[in-house]
């Protein structure tokens, strides 16, 4: 079946330093590949996806490509800022709609 | 504001009873789903709907109860046949098919505790 490794946690670094949260997957087919954010006692947020290999998705300076020969899909940020801090799922989707979830990773930003 | 609503946020729950978390959402999305998060670990689905008056099991079922009878509610109810119902869940919903579906759109939460 589908499913989703992402490097274990938790992570700590300095603001400004470099991200990068490695993300895995299994999956049959062609599947589209996500990140999602979630800060503490809150739900999920979109942040950033890939329909197709060779994608790169962007958004608040974290970016993603979609790297169909190593099944990989890392989040990477060139400089870390405290309200980072927050857990990070990655995600893939196949037919029928189902998301597949990695564990989290915790990041916590320090000033 | 278009979005998910769940409600509580805080729910307390005592042995042996059943207790149903609500989701409403305003998007008019067609499909919805039910997620359960336990500490240090990622999502898992329950249930999920992709059309009013049908629902699929997720991969965790078993101990819960869904209905879909209004596009923009998708209640979960959570029976004592649970045995270790407490967690945070989560409540999503989607729309559009094949290369056109969006991404799943989340609530923030009910997080649910047994006494």
């Amino acid at each position: 079946g589908d499913s989703v490794t992402q490097m274990e946690g938790p992570v700590t670094l300095s603001e400004e330093a470099f991200l990068t949260i490695n993300c895995t997957y299994t999956a049959t087919g062609y599947p589209s590949l996500f990140w999602y954010v979630q800060y503490p006692g809150e739900g999920l947020q979109l942040l950033l996806k890939a329909t197709k290999a060779d994608d790169k998705g962007s958004n608040k300076g974290f970016e993603a490509t979609y790297r169909k020969e190593t099944t990989s899909f890392h989040l990477e940020k060139g400089s870390v800022q405290v309200s980072d801090s927050a857990v990070y799922f990655c995600a893939l989707e196949t037919s029928g709609s189902r998301l597949t979830f990695g564990e989290g990773t915790q990041l916590t930003v320090n000033p | 504001d278009g979005g998910i609503t769940q409600s509580p946020k805080y729910l307390f729950r005592k042995e042996g009873q059943n207790v149903t978390l609500s989701c409403e959402q305003n998007l008019n999305h067609d499909a919805m789903y039910w997620y359960r998060q336990d500490p240090g670990q990622g999502l898992r689905l329950i249930y999920y709907s992709q059309i009013v008056n049908d629902f699929q099991k997720g991969d965790i079922a078993e101990g819960y109860s869904v209905s879909r009878e209004k596009k923009e509610s998708f209640p979960l109810t959570v029976t004592s046949a649970q045995k270790n119902p407490t967690a945070f869940y989560l409540c999503a919903s989607s729309d559009g098919t094949g290369a056109d579906r969006q991404p799943q759109h989340f609530g923030d939460g009910t997080r649910l505790s047994i006494l």
